[in-house]
């Protein structure tokens, strides 16, 4: 496709249920990125892939989060167990290669919104 | 530690200049990003500047950099309420692979 693909676009779930939400980077992009946008919180960077491996999980809140990328393509954010504290929109990013200036610049889809009741 | 930090709204007349400030905590950053996101959308990269720059002029968007104080700020000239959105200054940490993003300013341009 001609950007970053992300489903679904609204995700309402019931506290306890897990959600997996879906990132198609754009072809040939080998860097992928996960963020979380809280209101008046800003993005909060959850994890980046190269290729299929996370060099940086580091920003996984907690070990009800995990994610993985299969075939240097697809990505998948996975919540266990979902808490109210989990709502926020879910950003995904690609980029031609680890992001490090403007010849490879991050490029957005335009994120899931999750609502936990 | 990792901290961009921007105030989060500004209010301007059509026409004005607006100006966003942001502070970054990363003396090593090599680039570093303004982002625009319109309602609905995700983010669009606006400008970036490299870090041995003071200034850099595109369009009607001016960045300015101060590595001393680590203070960047995006400069809208002839503002229009198209270019009402919030903006958020980013930059790389630790030399690559993590963009580490302010809050962002909420920009409202009133005709």
């Amino acid at each position: 496709g001609a950007g970053v693909s992300q489903s679904p676009s609204n995700k309402v779930t019931e506290k306890g249920k897990d959600v997996e939400l879906r990132c198609d980077p754009i072809s040939g992009h080998t860097a992928l990125y996960w963020y979380r946008q809280s209101l008046g919180q800003g993005l909060e960077f959850l994890i980046y892939f190269q290729g299929n491996s996370a060099p940086d999980k580091s920003g996984l809140p907690s070990d009800r989060f995990s994610a993985e990328r299969t075939g240097g393509s697809v990505s998948t954010l996975t919540i266990q167990r979902t808490q109210q504290e989990d709502s926020a929109v879910y950003l995904c990013a690609s980029s031609l290669a680890i992001f490090q200036g403007s010849n490879s610049p991050l490029h957005f889809g335009n994120g899931t919104r999750l609502t936990v009741t | 530690g990792e901290d961009v930090e921007q105030s989060l709204f500004l209010s301007v007349r059509e026409g004005d200049s607006s100006v966003i400030n942001c502070t970054y905590t990363d003396s090593s950053s090599t680039y570093l990003y303004w982002y625009k996101q319109e309602p609905g959308a995700g983010l669009q990269l606006l400008t970036y500047i490299f870090s041995n720059m003071d200034m850099k002029q595109d369009q009607r968007l001016t960045v300015l950099l101060n590595k001393k104080d680590k203070h960047l700020s995006l400069r809208i000239a002839d503002t229009q309420t198209g270019d009402s959105a919030i903006y958020f200054c980013a930059e790389i940490y630790n030399q690559g692979g993590k963009l580490i993003f302010g809050q962002g300013t909420e920009l409202s341009v009133k005709p």
